[in-house]
Order: structure tokens, then C-alpha cells, then sequence
């Protein structure tokens, strides 16, 4: 069984910390990650998606990806109490594009 | 331009009856799937859809769940003689899948909320 694993948090991060959400992956296959944001009683919206090692940015976001240590991470830069949400980390399947999804961390920006 | 839309956006039902939840993907995607999320849970993986090719079903919890896709395009899950554990949030996502092999954004409906009494 390929798994996504994710502290379930609650995570709690002052406003204007740096927030680090991490992820971890057992499918050595998997190729593509993706970060996705869920508010309580909405869908899932991608945040950053990441496919080499390494860092990418875009904007407050930070995703790291290490493949030889299966991991990887979202950071979020001057938090805002609007990043409070559950993260969703993602990796696919060798071979296909299903996407397997860790259960989240939950995120609480304090004011 | 429009993004994935699904309906009903809440369905209350009685135990044994059966519903149909419908998925309209992002035009020109041709991948299209199906989650279920229960409340406080990560999603659960249901069905896949890839094109013209046969379905991946891997994930659909038993035979009461089928699903379909006409044209390429709209999707249509069935749940037949619904139990109370069917009762959660049931997400569709689609893709470009641009070439064999590749793994494109998904991008989420806004789910439907079912409710089995």
C-alpha cells in the first residue's frame, strides 16, 4: 500500500512566523507532488505543485522536495490567520496519475 | 473560464434508496475522478477516468458504487440501496492529462454533501 504521510497536526503558528507543514512519501516511483489548501466546508485548491529536487517558490510558499529522503515540505512565510486551513500533501503513482493523499495538517495561524 | 461543477450540492436520503451525483469537468480535461471525503478525513479514492480507456476502479468500496462518463465529459456516481456509512463529502477532480504518463494539476468540484438518514 503507497502511502502519504502527514502529521495531523493541530499545528499552531504565531501571525507572521514561518509555518512548516511536512510530508512524507513511501512510493519511491512517485514523481509529482502537490500541495493542496482545504478551508472547513470547501474543496481542495492546489497551492504549489513540485517535481525535482529542491526548492520552488511562489510568493509566501515554499515547497521543498527530497526524493533520496522521500519528503517533502510546504513553508509558508509571514503567516496570515487566512492560512489557517488543513493541508493536503499529494504524491502520484508510478506508472499513472492517480494521485495518493495524505489526511492533512491542520493549520491555525494565531493572531 | 468555468471550473469543475457538481450536483446535487447537498443530497439528503434514506437508508436503501439509491442516488446519482453528477460531475461536470473543466472543458478539455480528459481526466476525471472521483473522491470521498468523511468528516475529519483525508480523501479516499474512488474512480478514475482516463480518456477512452477503461476505468480504474480500484477504489470504489463495494459493488453498491458504479460510476460513469458519457462523451468524455460528464460523470455520473451511483450509490445503490445507500447505507449510513456512505454519508460524506464525494469530490470530483479533472485534469488535462496532456500525454500518457504525465500527472497535471487536479483541479476539485465543489462536492457534494451526502447525508444517509
Amino acid at each position: 500500500q503507497k502511502e502519504v504521510e502527514q502529521n495531523s497536526g493541530p499545528l499552531s503558528v504565531p501571525e507572521g512566523a514561518i509555518a512548516s507543514l511536512n510530508c512524507t512519501y513511501s512510493d519511491r516511483g512517485s514523481q509529482s507532488f502537490f500541495w493542496y489548501r482545504q478551508y472547513s466546508g470547501k474543496s481542495p485548491e492546489l497551492i504549489m505543485s513540485i517535481y525535482s529536487n529542491g526548492d520552488k517558490e511562489d510568493g509566501r510558499f515554499t515547497a521543498q522536495l527530497n526524493k533520496a529522503s522521500q519528503y517533502v515540505s510546504l513553508l509558508i512565510r509571514d503567516s496570515q490567520p487566512s492560512d489557517s486551513a488543513t493541508y493536503l500533501c499529494a504524491g502520484d503513482q508510478f506508472g499513472n496519475e492517480k494521485l495518493t493523499f495524505g489526511t492533512g495538517t491542520r493549520l491555525t495561524i494565531i493572531p | 473560464g468555468a471550473g469543475v461543477s457538481q450536483s446535487p450540492s447537498n443530497k439528503v436520503t434514506e437508508k436503501g434508496k439509491d442516488v446519482e451525483l453528477r460531475c461536470d469537468p473543466i472543458s478539455g480535461h480528459t481526466a476525471l475522478y472521483w473522491y470521498r471525503q468523511s468528516l475529519g478525513q483525508g480523501l479516499e479514492f474512488l474512480i478514475y477516468f482516463q480518456g477512452n480507456s477503461a476505468p480504474d476502479k480500484s477504489g470504489l468500496p463495494s459493488d453498491r458504487f458504479s460510476a460513469e462518463r458519457t462523451g468524455g465529459s460528464v460523470s455520473t456516481l451511483t450509490i445503490q440501496r445507500t447505507q449510513q456509512e456512505d454519508s460524506a463529502v464525494y469530490l470530483c477532480a479533472s485534469s488535462l492529462a496532456r500525454w500518457v504518463g504525465s500527472t497535471d494539476t487536479q483541479y476539485f468540484g465543489p462536492g457534494t454533501r451526502l447525508t444517509v438518514l
